[in-house]
């Protein structure tokens, strides 16, 4: 079974740049998989950031972006502030009805 | 601005079944797709299921298959999941999300989530 794959952390200086990625265990991530990113805050639900690899849900600031990255989905955060610690999740659609998360990102911000 | 509103926390015993419901408003309900998905305590989040609303047809995850049955009522608007044989490691929060769009095979609109716990 294809597994998603996330760093598990990831650390970033106030004001730096992080990118996470989403990748498979076997293949390669493409537009085909319309990966999207979350972002989850303790006791709060999963916050929709980007979808469809590169389009920023509403109200979403644009320092936050989508791409593909080699053979990566790739969540991009440019001028990072403090209130974007939190977990950062992937999903891939898998084609069949199928969908499937990844492992997600605890995101340090210091 | 969608809202989906799922129903309160639930206590149970090992071995009972729980239902959860997500009352969806403000758009219509048969356009659109609804899934759920769990995170246990401190873990992440795993894709239980969907359902094609205006259908009916509903796919779940190998995982989940024979323990989850994703129904829906459209004249309530409102999409259900129901846990059966539970077990402590069900405990966990679950959440309704409403797909993007008709065309578009994303998570879109989370549900505030159900907490659901096993305890004997």
């Amino acid at each position: 079974q294809t597994v998603v794959t996330q760093e598990p952390s990831f650390s970033v200086s106030p004001g730096g740049t992080v990118t996470l990625t989403c990748g498979l265990s076997s293949g390669s991530v493409s537009t085909s998989y319309y990966p999207s990113w979350y972002q989850q805050t303790p006791g709060q639900p999963p916050r929709t950031l980007i979808y469809s690899t590169y389009t920023r849900s509403s109200g979403v600031p644009d320092r936050f972006s989508g791409s593909i990255l080699g053979n990566k989905a790739a969540l991009t955060i440019t001028g990072a502030q403090a209130d974007d610690e939190s977990d950062y999740y992937c999903v891939l659609y898998m084609g069949g009805s199928i969908w499937v998360f990844g492992g997600g990102t605890k995101l340090t911000v210091l | 601005q969608v809202q989906l509103v799922q129903s309160g926390a639930e206590v149970k015993k090992p071995g009972a079944s729980v239902k959860v419901s997500c009352k969806a408003s403000r758009y219509t309900f048969t356009n659109y797709a609804m899934h759920w998905v769990r995170q246990a305590p401190g873990q992440g989040l795993e894709w239980m299921g969907w359902i094609n609303v205006d259908t009916g047809d509903t796919k779940y995850a190998q995982k989940f298959q024979g323990k989850v049955t994703i129904t829906r009522d459209t004249s309530a608007s409102t999409a259900y999941v129901e846990l059966s044989s539970l077990r402590h490691e069900d405990t966990a929060v679950y959440y309704c999300v409403r797909q993007w769009s008709m065309v578009t095979p994303t998570l879109g609109y989370w549900g505030q989530g159900t907490l659901v716990t096993v305890s004997s």
